[in-house]
């Protein structure tokens, strides 16, 4: 079993539609998360943190279930320019910990 | 202020000669991070350094593949006796100190192993 898994999709949504992503990691002390955007042949870019109290910025909205292990990202309101790969990322602690990238959930968003 | 900066963007080489890739984090960074990618793939971890401590090498393919950190700032990803299935973009990323800071990554350099 992967460290960080992510349904890979693809997801193929309208504009104007909301769309939510899990990914689910295996080790509990895993200590901070994030979401990355990948768009085609770039590198990846920080979307947002993920904070325990769960944390929204415009249209994106992350939260976290420590008990189940798992983050989610929720896009409302999609964008074509929201097509991308999202990837998962969990950070193991300590003063600069390794990460774990998962391998993305791919988004098409069309008009 | 500057990102993480890599070089070259892109290079050709043949089967079975020796290909060093650079990485110039971001300055102040204590954390090091290379990367695979093959097209259509998620990231594969190769190496990983903090500060002054040992390398985390658990990700490194084969005794092929070594990478070193000078000073604490610049890395060099070496790739000895390249191989066609070393064909990937190669990712740097960078991050401060912190459990909670994210990483930033580099443009990459694009391997082609003909």
């Amino acid at each position: 079993r992967k460290e960080v898994e992510q349904d890979p999709g693809p997801f193929n949504v309208p504009e104007g539609a909301t769309v939510a992503f899990n990914c689910t990691y295996s080790n509990s002390a895993s200590q901070s998360f994030f979401w990355y955007r990948q768009d085609c042949r770039k590198e990846p870019k920080l979307l947002m943190s993920v904070y325990s109290s769960g944390n929204e910025d415009g249209r994106f909205t992350a939260q976290l279930n420590r008990a189940s292990q798992y983050i989610s990202l929720l896009i409302r309101d999609s964008k074509l320019s929201d097509s991308a790969t999202y990837l998962c990322v969990v950070n193991k602690g300590g003063n600069a910990g390794k990460s774990t990238f998962g391998d993305g959930t791919t988004l098409t968003v069309k008009p | 202020g500057a990102g993480v900066s890599q070089s070259p963007s892109n290079k050709v080489t043949e089967k079975g000669k020796d290909v060093e890739l650079r990485c110039d984090p971001i300055s102040g960074h204590t954390a090091l991070y290379w990367y695979r990618q093959s097209l259509g793939q998620g990231l594969e971890f190769l190496i990983y350094f903090q500060g002054n401590s040992a390398p985390d090498k658990s990700g490194l393919p084969s005794d092929r593949f070594s990478a070193e950190r000078t000073g604490g700032s610049v890395s060099t990803l070496t790739i000895q006796r390249t191989q066609q299935e070393d064909s990937a973009v190669y990712l740097c990323a960078s991050r401060a100190s912190g459990p909670y800071n994210e990483q930033f990554f580099g443009p990459g350099t694009r391997l082609t192993v003909l």
